[in-house]
């Protein structure tokens, strides 16, 4: 089935460790997010990507680093893991400007 | 900057009975704005969205939210609840028609449908 597709689906990570998250979609979509979600604060905004080649900050951007070098990937690392950024992530895409497709999203434990 | 309140951070009601879910918005513009669902262990689906149309918004599985500028407010509403509607509601608000970077969600409202 079309869609976003997001592995791995579960983490633990060290302290200190790196590891990078892949979004894959095959909808041809021109643009492409990471969000996280921790328990009462919603979804917020770590990069995005409006294209092949290009990415931008979101709300919530440092510790992490991002890169779009295939229309259909979008790749979220964390170079030196600490425990703040246990969390739920997730991918989206979109073919322009408005409306989501969500991935069913990465749970990340930092111990 | 725009934002959204979430008025109730868990919702229960019995199956057959309406559903609300409560959310105000801040916005410096003409918002658009969003209802998500999502179910446990999964990707959050769109439900609905406003974008400056008609101000009663019809979604999937018989939900609909109504945008009121005077109260800034975009509640959900389902006349009768199901148990598959069990699941996390995120109230979503952006500034811009054309920019997705720019939503801001809501915490969420997690609705509990008891038989």
């Amino acid at each position: 089935n079309a869609g976003v597709t997001q592995t791995p689906k579960f983490r633990v990570l060290k302290t200190g460790q790196s590891m990078t998250l892949l979004c894959a979609q095959d909808m041809n979509h021109e643009y492409m997010y990471w969000y996280r979600q921790d328990p009462g604060m919603g979804l917020r905004l770590i990069h995005y990507s409006v294209g092949e080649g290009t990415t931008a900050k979101g709300e919530v951007p440092d510790g992490y680093n991002v890169s779009r070098l295939k229309k259909q990937n979008f790749l979220l690392g964390l170079e030196s893991a600490a425990p703040s950024q246990t969390s739920v992530y997730f991918c989206a895409s979109s073919r322009g400007p408005i409306g989501y497709t969500f991935g069913s999203g990465t749970r990340l434990t930092v111990v | 900057a725009q934002s959204v309140t979430q008025l109730d951070s868990h919702v229960s009601v019995s199956e057959g009975t309406p559903v609300l879910l409560r959310c105000n918005y801040s916005s410096s513009y003409s918002p658009s704005l969003f209802w998500y669902v999502q179910h446990p262990n999964k990707g959050l689906q769109l439900l609905l969205k406003y974008t400056s149309a008609a101000t009663l918004v019809k979604g999937i599985n018989g939900f609909e939210a109504e945008f009121k500028k005077s109260e800034t407010s975009f509640h959900l509403t389902k006349p009768s609840a199901h148990m598959s509607d069990a699941a996390e509601y995120f109230c979503v608000v952006s500034d811009s028609s054309y920019n997705n970077n720019d939503m801001r969600f809501g915490a969420g409202t997690r609705l509990t449908v008891k038989p």
